[in-house]
């Protein structure tokens, strides 16, 4: 049973490229979140998605970043024209649906995105 | 959301038992104590989560007061491995809520 898979891990893009960072949650799990973090700090909640719908993105910037989880296929948070101070580590995460989330929250590896 | 507060850092030696300590005063009736643990370049790894007293699983144990306003993970006989950053979080397991990460422990096991 595989876990959350991320991918890429690492991703190079230069200032206004757009960045696409994909995630597979759990089997059997309908619920993944995006996590943000910088070097040596916390992670920070971005977004939390469930199948075709954003439950809460309070933790979005509300320019240049988007995501969505799809009927079919991995969640995908997209950056659009980066800038340098969006370089970080990407986490996603998945759960179980709401009730069940007894063992926790499963993380995935992370994408690190690099703006040069 | 319940604020947690741990110590920044942490050192211990191999074989030594480790307490880290988390305080949420403002802890809600619902909320539940979660602790992850994060190596460099990996996402966090859920280690033990309890609501009341002691949870003991074969990784740590999480000991928790009645007023519930702080927690203690404990890691027993730790080794170099154990180095890593430790989160403690609290919030409604049963809400569907995103967790909110603090700044963490950063233990270091010396050999």
């Amino acid at each position: 049973n595989a876990g959350v898979m991320q991918n890429p891990r690492h991703l190079v893009r230069r200032r206004g490229q757009e960045a696409r960072l994909r995630c597979s949650p759990m089997k059997g799990h309908s619920h993944v979140y995006w996590y943000r973090q910088l070097p040596e700090e916390g992670l920070k909640f971005m977004v939390y998605l469930q199948k075709e719908n954003i439950i809460d993105e309070s933790g979005m910037p509300k320019e240049r970043f988007s995501a969505e989880f799809p009927k079919e296929g991995p969640s995908i948070l997209r950056i659009q024209q980066v800038v340098r101070g969006d370089s970080a580590a990407y986490f996603c995460a998945s759960s179980p649906t709401t009730g069940e989330t007894n063992y926790g929250y499963t993380f995935g590896s992370g994408t690190r995105l690099t703006v040069v | 959301l319940a604020k947690t507060t741990q110590p920044i850092s942490m050192d211990s030696y191999e074989g030594q038992e480790v307490n880290i300590t988390c305080s949420h005063n403002n802890i809600a009736t619902n909320d539940y104590i979660t602790w992850y643990q994060q190596f460099p370049s990996q996402g966090p790894r859920f280690i033990i989560q309890g609501y009341k007293t002691k949870v003991t699983n074969e990784v740590a144990s999480l000991f928790i007061p009645a007023d519930r306003k702080s927690s203690t993970l404990s890691l027993p006989r730790v080794s170099l491995s154990d180095t890593a950053v430790y989160y403690c979080l609290v919030g409604d397991r049963d809400a569907g809520n995103m967790l909110t990460f603090g700044g963490g422990t950063r233990l270091m096991v010396k050999p």
